[in-house]
């Protein structure tokens, strides 16, 4: 069974304080690993796919990397408007091809 | 952007009623999905849809419907809601054979009393 653990659970940083959220997944065999934002009371919004150990994606001051076992966003000098929950799934090539199983979340908060 | 709409955004009902959340996206995609998220939890599938007359249930048992006659129009419709029913309802579609990005809609949350 596909499993996803991010951590922390949440985060709190000062404007301009560069930090990381991890997301430890087991799959047997990865399709992809998804990122996505969910601002409160909203739908997730998505932000990264990455298919392959070593692959790195970025978007303004988010980069998103991912090894064999874990993947970790990094958000660099980041901003009071990137306070979110941000979600990462994986998509294993074991289950149907659709189905993501996602993690609970690290929930952001910047402080001006 | 993606453009996937779900109505009503906020829904609070009585036990025993029928009710049906509504599902449209104007991107053409074939697959549509259905998720249940409480807070500070995951996302868990519910119901989910590869193209018209296609649905199949998710991971998560739910005593909803769903029913897909259009592409762009995925309703999931509870025939007796209970106050176990409580919570976002959220909606999302992918293009088939891309990278299967899914795109949500704004979610439904839905309080039963």
């Amino acid at each position: 069974e596909d499993q996803v653990t991010q951590s922390p659970e949440a985060l709190r940083l000062q404007e301009g304080e560069s930090s990381s959220l991890n997301c430890s997944y087991t799959v047997s065999g990865l399709r992809g690993l998804f990122w996505y934002r969910q601002d409160p009371g909203k739908g997730p919004e998505f932000l990264f796919t990455l298919y392959s150990a070593g692959e790195e994606k970025e978007k303004e001051r988010l980069k998103a990397t991912l090894t064999k076992k874990e993947s970790f966003l990094h958000i660099t000098a980041p901003k009071p408007e990137d306070s979110a929950t941000y979600l990462c799934a994986v998509q294993g090539l074991s289950r149907s091809n659709y189905k993501l199983t996602f993690g609970k979340g690290t929930l952001l908060t910047v402080n001006p | 952007e993606a453009d996937i709409y779900q109505t009503p955004r906020y829904l609070v009902i009585g036990t025993g009623k029928k009710i049906t959340l509504e599902c449209s996206q104007t991107m053409g995609h074939d697959k549509m999905y259905w998720y249940q998220q409480d807070p500070g939890m995951e996302l868990h599938l519910i119901h989910y849809s590869y193209g018209v007359n296609s649905t199949e249930k998710g991971d998560l048992s739910s005593e909803s419907t769903v029913s897909r006659i259009r592409t762009e129009h995925f309703p999931l419709t509870l025939e007796s809601a209970r106050p176990s029913h409580t919570s976002q309802y959220l909606c999302a579609s992918s293009e088939f054979g891309a990278g299967d990005e899914q795109y949500f809609g704004p979610g439904t949350r839905l309080t039963v009393t």
